[in-house]
């Protein structure tokens, strides 16, 4: 049982415009949600956090925006550039658990076309 | 970038052969994590250490054994490599407090 869910596994969008990762998840106990990006022979990188406190963390170009309700995240990223076409994670954790065990969606790939 | 070596970063083997994969911190976080990543399914939890010989189970740890004798080192072993296993396999550190930092990665391929 999937318990974090991206839906797209690829996203193509035009050097300048708005980049939108989606991600959802099933668990109501992850309460602390980050995004990985990973380019090609290289392991994933930190990108963005929010805990669940939040609706919205921003950071540069990036922004998460996370509404508990819908069990919903999205990611969005302004304006996208050539450099940023990776493959994008959304991971999520349940604090109060202890280990800090990240579960992770299958990943969206996302091309900024020049 | 955070202190995480992992060895080796390549490694063909064959079926039935026991193999083990190092990963080496210098940041002295409390939590360690080995995923693999395979097409189709992401990163999927295999093991995990919150301290030195504390280990727990992952999501697909069948076929997988860890040990932690130091802070610094969590080893991944498979007892007998099947084809299944080729993967790469990535560790974390964690501190608990902020963000997993991933290592570079080991593609394990088993013949």
């Amino acid at each position: 049982d999937q318990q974090v869910k991206q839906n797209s596994p690829s996203l193509s969008v035009q050097e300048g415009r708005i980049s939108i990762l989606n991600c959802d998840y099933t668990n109501s106990m992850f309460d602390y949600f980050l995004w990985y990006k990973k380019y090609p022979a290289e392991g994933p990188t930190f990108l963005i956090s929010i805990s669940s406190i939040k609706d919205k963390n921003e950071d540069g170009r990036f922004t998460v925006f996370l509404n508990k309700s819908a069990k919903h995240l999205s990611l969005h990223i302004v304006p996208s550039q050539p450099g940023d076409s990776a493959v994008y994670f959304c991971a999520a954790t349940d604090s109060g658990a202890g280990s800090y065990q990240l579960t992770f969606g299958k990943g969206t790939k996302l091309s900024v076309i020049p | 970038d955070a202190g995480i070596t992992q060895s080796p970063r390549h490694k063909v083997t064959e079926t039935g052969t026991p193999v083990t994969l190092r990963c080496h911190q210098t940041e002295n976080h409390r939590y360690m994590y080995w995923y693999r990543q395979d097409p189709g399914h992401g990163l999927r939890l295999i093991h995990y250490s919150y301290g030195v010989k504390d280990t727990d189970k992952g999501e697909v740890s069948d076929g997988y054994s860890v040990s932690r004798s130091k802070t610094e080192d969590f080893l991944l072993t498979l007892e007998s490599a099947t084809s299944s296993q080729t993967s790469v396999y990535f560790c974390a550190i964690s501190d608990g407090n902020t963000e997993a930092f991933f290592g570079q990665g080991t593609r394990l391929t088993v013949v």
